[in-house]
């Protein structure tokens, strides 16, 4: 069974601090590996969607890292604002959960004005 | 129109009633999910569907159901709703394939009291 770990579970930065967010997995056959953000009470929002043969992906401020081998993803959020505070969550989709999305607890992250 | 739509947005439920949450999509997606969301664990998978004729239990199917009434509609049912069922259920769908991304749902906001 595949477990996903995100450590922190919380992080506090003042505005304009690069976030680094963690996520680690213990099956390295995956898929790919998709990254949410979550407001309070809210659905999921899908940030970007890794596949297992890339290295990384961009969007915007949002870079999401792969490293498959040792079983870890790092997202990064550049020059933080405010509105970036949402709880973040990784999931991976690989052959030990039978090809369906497994989540990790999340990150809650607040950025101080 | 949101692509994955979910009803009720809330809902307040006594302990012993039965109650459905219902799912439509527009996204044209075979897949569709059920998960369950509860502070500090993440999301958990309740049921998933791959097509109409095809519906599976996820890790914690025990205490509810499934109907799988068309391609766009997954409805998930509590028969008789105890207070730890009380949590955000989400309902997400996927393209057939295992590259793709998923896409969720606003989710449900059940309380069983």
């Amino acid at each position: 069974k595949q477990e996903v770990t995100q450590i922190p579970a919380a992080l506090s930065v003042p505005e304009g601090e690069n976030l680094v967010l963690n996520c680690s997995f213990t099956d390295s056959a995956i898929y790919n590996l998709q990254w949410f953000r979550q407001d309070p009470g809210k659905g999921l929002t899908s940030l970007l969607l890794i596949q297992s043969s890339q290295r990384e992906q961009t969007s915007g401020r949002l870079n999401a890292s792969l490293d498959k081998s040792s079983g870890r993803s790092t997202l990064y959020i550049a020059a933080s604002q405010p509105g970036d505070s949402a709880t973040y969550l990784c999931a991976v989709r690989g052959r030990a959960n039978g090809y369906k999305l497994s989540f990790g607890a999340g990150t809650t992250v607040t950025v101080r004005a | 129109d949101a692509d994955v739509t979910q009803t009720p947005r809330n809902r307040i439920t006594k302990t012993g009633k039965r109650i459905m949450l219902e799912c439509s999509q527009t996204k044209g997606h075979d897949r569709m999910y059920w998960y369950r969301q509860d502070p500090g664990l993440g999301l958990r998978l309740i049921y998933y569907s791959f097509d109409v004729k095809d519906i599976n239990k996820g890790e914690i199917s025990d205490g509810y159901s499934v109907s799988r009434q068309a391609q766009a509609k997954f409805s998930l049912s509590l028969e008789s709703a105890i207070p730890n069922q009380t949590a955000l259920y989400f309902c997400a769908t996927s393209p057939t394939g295992f590259g793709y991304g998923y896409t969720f749902g606003s989710g449900t906001r059940l309380t069983v009291v």
